[in-house]
């Protein structure tokens, strides 16, 4: 069935390195992918999103890959902070009802 | 513009008790979700309304309902509590009427704790 998964639930860098959370899914016709960012406290925060017909989108600081041959996204964030440390989750829609797949998601530490 | 408001933050509850909680989304959004949310199971999603319609429903028990009032403000019930339904209840409210137009933008939760 549709899902989507992580490849590695905690990831831990360098302040100042660049980050790459993956994510893995499905469903060969998903056209909609979102990035989430949840603090410790909080709820989780929309980040940046893609759609099919693209392969990379840019926001601030972040990248959004997607390689629909092999099902895979990843999340770059470049020049990794302390404020960047929180859990982060790829989703997908599952019906056209504002009902999304949550990966499991994956743990960022930023080392100083 | 203000954000998706949960109330309350904390609830502790007892089995057997009943809770309700709230969630008031972002303005003109007319889309609410509910979202539970355990470290083991993940996110997982309870139920979704548009325009005051239950559009859909997740794989909880009947233990679990909630409504959407003509302003959009929603509710979500559990009754019977156990101690399983300890969790963060996340509300989340999107502008579009489908999930392939906009993202949800979800609130910081109602933290329950049942004991």
């Amino acid at each position: 069935g549709e899902s989507v998964g992580l490849h590695l639930p905690t990831l831990s860098v360098q302040e100042g390195d660049n980050s790459i959370i993956n994510c893995a899914y499905s469903n060969s016709a998903s056209d909609y992918f979102i990035w989430y960012k949840q603090e410790s406290g909080k709820g989780p925060q929309f980040i940046i999103d893609i759609r099919s017909n693209m392969d990379k989108r840019q926001g601030q600081r972040v990248t959004v890959l997607l390689n629909k041959t092999v099902k895979h996204l990843s999340l770059q964030i470049a020049a990794t902070q302390p404020g960047d440390s929180a859990v982060y989750f790829c989703a997908e829609p599952m019906n056209t009802g504002n009902q999304f797949y949550f990966g499991t998601g994956t743990s960022l530490t930023v080392i100083p | 513009k203000a954000g998706v408001t949960q109330t309350p933050r904390y609830l502790i509850k007892t089995r057997g008790q009943q809770v309700t909680l709230s969630c008031s989304p972002i303005s003109g959004h007319r889309s609410v979700s509910w979202y539970q949310q355990t470290p083991g199971q993940g996110l997982q999603f309870l139920f979704e309304y548009f325009s005051e319609t239950q559009r859909n429903k997740g794989n909880f028990p009947g233990r679990f309902s909630g409504r959407q009032f003509s302003n959009s403000r929603s509710e979500m019930n559990v009754s019977t509590l156990e101690l399983g339904d300890s969790a963060l209840y996340l509300c989340a409210s999107s502008l579009a009427a489908s999930s392939y137009n906009s993202p949800l933008h979800f609130g910081n939760g109602t933290r329950l704790t049942v004991t």
